[in-house]
């Protein structure tokens, strides 16, 4: 099983229209995640931290759900500009971060 | 400040040649990763370094593959005897842990694209 696992997609999302997905990771120590985001031939940016309450930027809420091994993303009010590949990091204290493979999202008017 | 650098930013090399790629973090940060990227795919870990800890090498594709890093500073990933699918961007990031070592986000740099002919 993959450290940090993700559904690659493509989620395609009417403008306008909230989308969300999920990260799964397999290492319960884990305790420092992050949403990326990249765009093509671009290298991943950071889009938000994801804290242990939650996390909440303008259209985008980031989700920890330790019990069940996984954190979320929620995008609200799409934009054709949100088209992206949305990367997920995690990794616990005195281990190396880990990238899942990504999840693809297409917004369409 | 300055962000991650990479150089070169892009290469073109024939088959069966040595190539070095160069990484400088951001001043400060103790790790240091290296991905490589293939067109239209996800980033595929290679090596990491932590500080003066032994580098995780686990992510290396095979025995062409070598990477070094003088103290906190720049690395270095060396491809010998380059293959066509090795043909890719190589991206570096670094990152710093925080008090309760916990991590900081990692910062990528622009990346190398490689084109091996």
């Amino acid at each position: 099983r993959k450290e940090v696992e993700q559904d690659p997609g493509p989620f395609n999302v009417p403008e306008g229209a909230t989308v969300a997905f999920n990260c799964t990771y397999s290492n319960s120590a884990s305790q420092s995640f992050f949403w990326y985001r990249q765009d093509c031939r671009k290298e991943p940016k950071l889009l938000m931290s994801v804290y242990s309450s939650g996390n909440e930027d303008g259209r985008f809420t980031a989700q920890l759900n330790r019990a069940s091994q996984y954190i979320s993303l929620l995008i609200r009010d799409s934009k054709l500009s949100d088209s992206a590949t949305y990367l997920c990091v995690g990794g616990a204290a005195g281990n190396k971060l880990t990238f899942g493979g990504g999840t693809r999202v297409l917004v369409k008017p | 400040g300055a962000g991650v650098s990479q150089s070169p930013s892009n290469k073109v090399t024939e088959k069966g040649k040595d190539v070095e790629l160069r990484c400088d973090p951001i001043s400060g940060h103790t790790a240091l990763y290296w991905y490589r990227q293939r067109l239209g795919q996800g980033l595929e870990f290679l090596i990491y370094f932590q500080g003066n800890s032994a580098p995780d090498k686990s992510g290396l594709p095979s025995d062409r593959f070598s990477a070094e890093r003088t103290g906190e500073s720049v690395s270095t990933l060396t491809i010998q005897r380059t293959q066509q699918e090795d043909s890719a961007v190589y991206l570096c990031a670094s990152s710093l842990i925080l008090i309760g070592a916990t991590w900081d986000e990692q910062f990528f740099g622009p990346g190398t694209r490689l084109t091996v002919l």
